[in-house]
Parts: C-alpha cells; sequence; structure tokens
C-alpha cells in the first residue's frame, strides 16, 4: 500500500506563473489536508478536503491559492500568479476519516512539494 | 488558539549519547500533544503521543516523551541514539476538540559516529 504521493518533490516558478502540486492520498482514504511550512516555522493548517468538497478552508489565503480534491484523481493545490512569499514546503496529509480524531494514526503525511519562487 | 515553539534548531549529536528535544505549547483549551519524525526524502511519521493519563509516553524505536502541565512543556527523549535516528523532529498539538494540528519549526537532529 503506497503512502501518500506529492509530485513534483521540488518545483521552481518565476514570479507571476502558476503553480500546481498534487496529492494522491493512500488507498482508501477520503480526507485529505493541506499544510504550509514558510522557512523557519512550523507547518500551518491551510485547507481541509473531501472528496468533490472543501470542508474547511479557514488556513487558505484569500487570494491566489485554491484546492480540490475531484472524485477521480489526486487533490491539487494551486497557486496563481506566485510571488517570493510563496516560497515554502507544501505538505499533504490524508486519512480515512476525520483525521483519526482521538489518536492521529491514521493520519498520513505525504514526503511534501518544496516551491520555490524566483 | 495553540501555539508550539520548539527551542532547538540544530542538535548534533553523537552515537549511543542521549539526546533531548525540546517543545513547549500554548493552548487556551486542552490540546494533546505529538512528535513527527522525517527521515530524508520521506513523509512525516508520528513518533508518539499523548491524549491523557500517564504524562510519560513511549513512541517508536526508544523514544519517550514527558507531559508537563505546569511547565506547558512535551520534551522528547532518547536514551542511546543511532545514526539511523538522523531526521527532522516536529513537535504538534491540537485542540481534543478539532482535527488542525499545530507544528513547531521542526528540529534537525544529526547523529554522528
Amino acid at each position: 500500500n503506497a503512502g501518500v504521493m506529492q509530485n513534483p518533490r521540488h518545483l521552481v516558478r518565476r514570479r507571476g506563473q502558476e503553480a500546481r502540486l498534487r496529492c494522491s492520498p493512500m488507498k482508501g482514504h477520503s480526507h485529505v489536508y493541506w499544510y504550509r511550512q514558510l522557512p523557519e516555522e512550523g507547518l500551518k493548517f491551510m485547507v481541509y478536503l473531501q472528496k468533490e468538497n472543501i470542508i474547511d478552508e479557514s488556513g487558505m489565503p484569500k487570494e491566489r491559492f485554491s484546492a480540490e480534491f475531484p472524485k477521480e484523481g489526486p487533490s491539487i493545490l494551486r497557486i496563481q500568479q506566485v510571488v517570493r512569499g510563496d516560497s515554502a514546503a507544501y505538505f499533504c496529509a490524508s486519512s480515512p476519516n476525520l483525521g483519526d480524531r482521538d489518536s492521529n494514526e491514521k493520519l498520513f503525511f505525504g514526503s511534501g512539494t518544496q516551491l520555490s519562487v524566483l | 488558539a495553540q501555539s508550539v515553539t520548539q527551542l532547538d534548531s540544530q542538535v548534533p549529536v553523537f552515537e549511543e549519547a542521549p539526546v533531548e528535544l525540546r517543545c513547549n505549547y500554548s493552548s487556551s483549551v486542552s490540546v494533546y500533544l505529538f512528535w513527527y519524525v522525517q527521515y530524508p526524502n520521506q513523509g512525516l511519521q508520528l513518533l508518539l503521543k499523548y491524549l491523557s493519563g500517564s504524562t510519560l509516553v513511549k513512541g517508536i524505536n526508544g523514544f519517550e516523551a514527558e507531559f508537563n502541565k505546569s511547565q506547558t512543556s512535551f520534551h522528547l527523549r532518547k536514551p542511546s541514539v543511532h545514526i539511523s535516528d538522523t531526521a527532522e523532529y516536529f513537535c504538534a498539538a491540537r485542540p481534543s476538540n478539532d482535527y488542525k494540528l499545530s507544528f513547531g519549526a521542526g528540529t534537525t537532529v544529526t547523529v554522528r559516529a
């Protein structure tokens, strides 16, 4: 059973371009979470999605950022018109239910996508 | 809201020596506490957790952590490290009634022979 797969591992974009980050959850997982780690900071929650639904996007910047988790295919985090401040590591996590609320034992993280904006 | 502070960004240590990684948290509600480890080119893995009960929790690979409510700390320890323990370690907290994790900035542990 493959783990949470994120690609690309590294992504370089110039200011103003679009960045698309992909996350394939573990088999059987229908809940996906995106976190962002800015330099010298901890991971911060961005958005929580279930298949075809955004459940909680309270951590998403109001502009330029969007996320989707279609019925088929990976979850996509899309950043339009990237700026240097978007440079960060973006982590995806998946779980079979609501984050295994008590223990986190069924919450699995990918290895992240490092976005660099030139 | 809660916040997590990891006091050391880099911890070099010799093989078979003990290691302690410090973590402090602040929260207005009761929280669950976690330590995650990220080995090179891998995702974050759950190392151990504190939900309630005994304040000393044991995790995988010989790690343990102690919850100290009065000092709002959750320090991670291992009495004797191996080269394979070289990794980045993240302390995290989550309100007991929510799913959103708050992470510290991470501590990079480098074990040398």
